[in-house]
Formats: C-alpha cells, structure tokens, sequence
C-alpha cells in the first residue's frame, strides 16, 4: 500500500477562521513532508518531518503551523490566511528524510481564502 | 541556490512522434525524480534515479542521469494521448551529512498530445 491521504479534499475559510488540514500514512515512513502548489506552478516545500521532529522549515509564515503527533500523522494548523495563500496543499511521505528513494503524495487538499 | 530548469515548458506532439524533456540542475544532487501530475490531480512518481548513467524505462517513457552534466531527459516514444500530463523533475540537493529530504521542483512541461 503506497497511499497517502489527506483531508478534507477542498477547503473554504476566511480570513479570520482557524481550520486543520490533516494528512495519514500507514506505510511506516518516518519523514512526511507539507507542500504549497499554486495553480500552474510547481510544488514548493514547506515543511519537513523527520522521526516526528520538524527538520526544514522553509521560512513559512507563523500562520501555518505544522504539527506531528505520531509517525502516521501530519497536520497543518491555519490560522488568520491571507487570499494568496489559496492553493494546493500536498502531503508526501517518505521512508526517512535522508533517504534516496520516492516521496509518495497525497491527493492534496484544495484550499480558498476568502 | 539549487535551481532546477526544465524546457520546453510546453510541448505539443502528435501521437506517434517521440519527444525529449530536459531538466537541468545546478549544483550537487545525487537524487533526481520524475513525477506525472494529471490537471487537479496530485503527483505520481515516474521515475527515481540516483546515480550516473541511470536509465529507468516505463512503458513509452524512458528516463537518464548524467550527474557530470548535471542533466536528466525524459524521452517519450510513439506518444499517445493518454500521456497528456504535466512532467516535472525534481532534484534532491546533496549536504555534507547527506540528503535532508527536501526536492527543489523544476517547472513542469505541459505535455499535450494530439491524434
């Protein structure tokens, strides 16, 4: 089983809600990552969890705050968005952090600030 | 800075031609991906090479690595339109210590083919 699954698959908030993205793995990866695709642009990384400890944080602003609570899980809190942050949000895990071989993605959560 | 360049951005083929996607990196990696992504879909992994002068093959697509030019193709065969997608390359930058698990994007070639 190579699946990653992410909820839920399409997203609505304001400005001012506070909403979670959640993504599960059931592959005993110990390094999940968090992804930002804007619409016809490349995914851009945002996060990475290695062995439940964040490793990279590629200077995301304190509105997204990741979270880790166990070796299947990955949450994304949201809080307080801004219009341009509406986008794709991908999940991926991975075996390790270092290790050479596929990151495996998960369907992403499609996410509009109003 | 790891920058990742892929051309052409956009290519249109007609079914049966064969075609080349380059992706070009700019510093030490010894990690280079290839996914698919299908419009609203998420990423497929096609591809993973990981050292010089690998060459992995899948149905029409056969992906090579040459890390001393610093250069991947992906070469398409007799295309179909099932393989209308958009491709990207990604590249894992090498540190002292090893690989940390992050992939710099290069951005994407639409593919369209057409009968």
């Amino acid at each position: 089983d190579t699946e990653v699954t992410q909820t839920p698959k399409h997203l609505v908030m304001g400005m001012t809600n506070k909403k979670s993205l959640k993504c599960e793995q059931h592959m005993g990866h110990r390094a999940m990552y968090w992804y930002k695709q804007k619409a016809k642009k490349p995914p851009e990384l945002m996060f990475v969890y290695s062995y439940e400890k964040l490793s990279i944080n590629e200077s995301v602003p304190s509105r997204f705050s990741p979270e880790c609570p166990n070796s299947s899980l990955l949450n994304l809190h949201l809080h307080a968005l801004q219009p341009e942050d509406s986008a794709l949000y991908l999940c991926a895990s991975s075996r390790l952090a270092t290790y050479e071989g596929t990151q495996y993605f998960g369907p992403g959560t499609r996410l509009t600030v109003l | 800075e790891l920058k990742v360049e892929q051309n052409p951005l956009f290519l249109s083929m007609q079914e049966g031609k064969n075609y080349t996607i380059y992706c070009n990196y700019s510093t030490t990696s010894d990690r280079l991906y290839w996914y698919r992504q299908d419009p609203g879909k998420s990423l497929e992994s096609l591809f993973v090479l990981l050292s010089n002068g690998a060459v992995k093959q899948e149905g029409r697509l056969m992906a090579s690595l040459d890390t001393k030019a610093r250069l991947s193709t992906l070469h398409i065969t007799a295309a179909v339109h099932d393989l209308s997608a958009t491709y990207f390359c990604a590249v894992g930058p090498t540190y002292y210590g090893g690989s940390q698990g992050n992939l710099i994007f290069g951005k994407g070639t639409k593919l369209s083919v057409k009968p």
